[in-house]
């Protein structure tokens, strides 16, 4: 049982440049999520899915896009990738269907540079 | 909004030492109440949560938590500190009518553990 994976664990892009965060989890996991980590700032969620097929914003989406492709497979895309989102990037996973109190599960996560 | 005060960014504590972080929310309603761990460059694992019933919660590795409703608080503590338990600590919300059962974080505390 790996848990949630994240892949890559390390990248560096320059401005402009896109990129495809992965996450898979083999826990059958009905809700995931993707965080951006910050010095000082703790987690802030990027988007979530609640379930298989539906996804929706968190506190800071802007120049993100997701796909839920499959129940396991949940990836963060970064169109244009620009200085302010070097950040690490985590992903974690809930059993139950968008309901709260529900523990998380997290990844080991991908830090992302951007020059 | 909800949102999630941690109380010092960073705490040193001698080995053996009582270690006290301090956690405070902000809802009329009191929220789901979670503390996660992060080991350097590893993901977050759950401490311990509060959902329901007994306030006094226990976690993992000694750690336990006491729900205080009228302070709005929820602060970690173990009685005896270990060299192992440096770490960054974070405390998290999921309100309970919240949808997509989001937890919204406090900016983190990392915790030194002096020989």
């Amino acid at each position: 049982n790996a848990g949630v994976t994240q892949t890559p664990k390390f990248q560096v892009l320059k401005t402009g440049q896109s990129m495809t965060l992965q996450c898979a989890q083999d826990m059958n996991h009905n809700s995931m999520y993707w965080y951006r980590q910050d010095p000082g700032m703790g987690l802030r969620l990027i988007y979530y899915s609640a379930s298989e097929g539906t996804t929706d914003k968190g506190e800071v989406p802007n120049g993100y896009n997701v796909s839920r492709l499959n129940k396991r497979e949940f990836s963060l895309r970064l169109e244009s990738a620009a200085p302010s989102q070097t950040s690490v990037y985590f992903c974690a996973s809930s059993g139950r269907q968008g309901t709260p109190g529900d523990t998380q599960y997290f990844g080991p996560g991908t830090r992302l540079t951007v020059l | 909004a909800q949102s999630v005060t941690q109380l010092g960014s960073h705490v040193s504590v001698s080995e053996g030492a009582l270690v006290l972080l301090r956690c405070n929310y902000s809802s009329s309603v009191p929220p789901y109440l979670f503390w996660y761990v992060q080991y350097p460059n590893q993901g977050l694992q759950l401490l311990l949560k509060y959902t329901t019933g007994a306030t006094l919660v226990k976690g993992i590795n000694g750690f336990e938590a006491e729900f205080k409703k009228s302070e709005t608080s929820f602060h970690l503590t173990k009685p005896s500190a270990h060299m192992s338990d440096a770490a960054e600590y974070f405390c998290a919300v999921s309100p309970i009518y919240n949808q997509g059962g989001k937890l919204i974080f406090g900016q983190g505390t990392e915790l030194s553990v002096k020989p």
